[in-house]
């Protein structure tokens, strides 16, 4: 089975700070990596499709990047509303689909 | 406009059995997967399985290989997810969420249902 390595699990930053989370994969998954949204209490929100791709309706400050095993999920200017948890979600043969552990994004 | 629209939250017993459900409109419910997602309390998400409506073609996680049973009725674009005998270990909020054929990330998402188990 594929292992995902998302860090850090939590991060503390300030409103228009640049933020960066990472995903790692334990073999190569091509471009089969996304990115996902859960504030409190709701269902995940898509951001990013295939590594790198803008989901619709999502602000741009939003991005992803990478390849094969390494993989960056980056806010390039945090606003007040991108507080919540995120995670990445890889597929592979089995189990399909493996999300990252989440990472606890909060405000300074 | 794409819904996906969960049935509401359980409380049972262990032992007991359960399906909940969840109905899609605003699009072809058998064009696209069905997943289903677990959340344990104050944990993160895991993927459980999915199901194609139009055939009813379905996929599980090892880990969740005989603990449920996904199952859909076309005819009314509802996809379930069931258990036989619960356990308290299965208190959980479950997300149905949907898949685009030949692609691998899930676009729209359930409100989620909340399931306890406890004597």
């Amino acid at each position: 089975d594929i292992q995902m390595t998302q860090s850090p699990s939590s991060l503390s930053a300030s409103v228009g700070d640049r933020v960066t989370i990472t995903c790692q994969a334990s073999q190569d998954i091509s471009n089969y990596l996304n990115w996902y949204q859960q504030k409190p209490g709701k269902a995940p929100k898509l951001l990013i499709y295939d590594a790198s791709n803008l989901e619709t309706g999502v602000p741009s400050r939003f991005s992803g990047s990478g390849s094969g095993t390494d993989f960056t999920f980056t806010i390039s200017s945090l606003q007040p509303e991108d507080i919540a948890t995120y995670y990445c979600q890889q597929y592979d043969n089995l189990p399909l689909y493996t999300f990252g552990q989440g990472t606890k994004l909060e405000i300074k | 406009e794409v819904q996906l629209v969960q049935s509401g939250a359980e409380v049972k017993k262990p032992g007991e059995s359960l399906k909940i459900s969840c109905k899609g409109s605003g699009y072809s419910f058998t064009s696209y997967w069905i997943g289903w997602v677990r959340q344990m309390p104050g944990k993160g998400l895991e993927w459980m399985g999915i199901i194609y409506p139009g055939d009813s073609d379905t996929r599980y996680s090892p880990s969740f290989q005989g603990q449920v049973t996904i199952s859909a009725d076309k005819s009314i674009s509802t996809a379930y997810l069931q258990w036989s005998s619960l356990k308290a270990s299965d208190t959980a909020m479950y997300y149905c969420a949907r898949q685009p054929l030949e692609q691998y990330y899930f676009d729209y998402w359930g409100q989620g249902t909340l399931v306890t188990v406890s004597s």
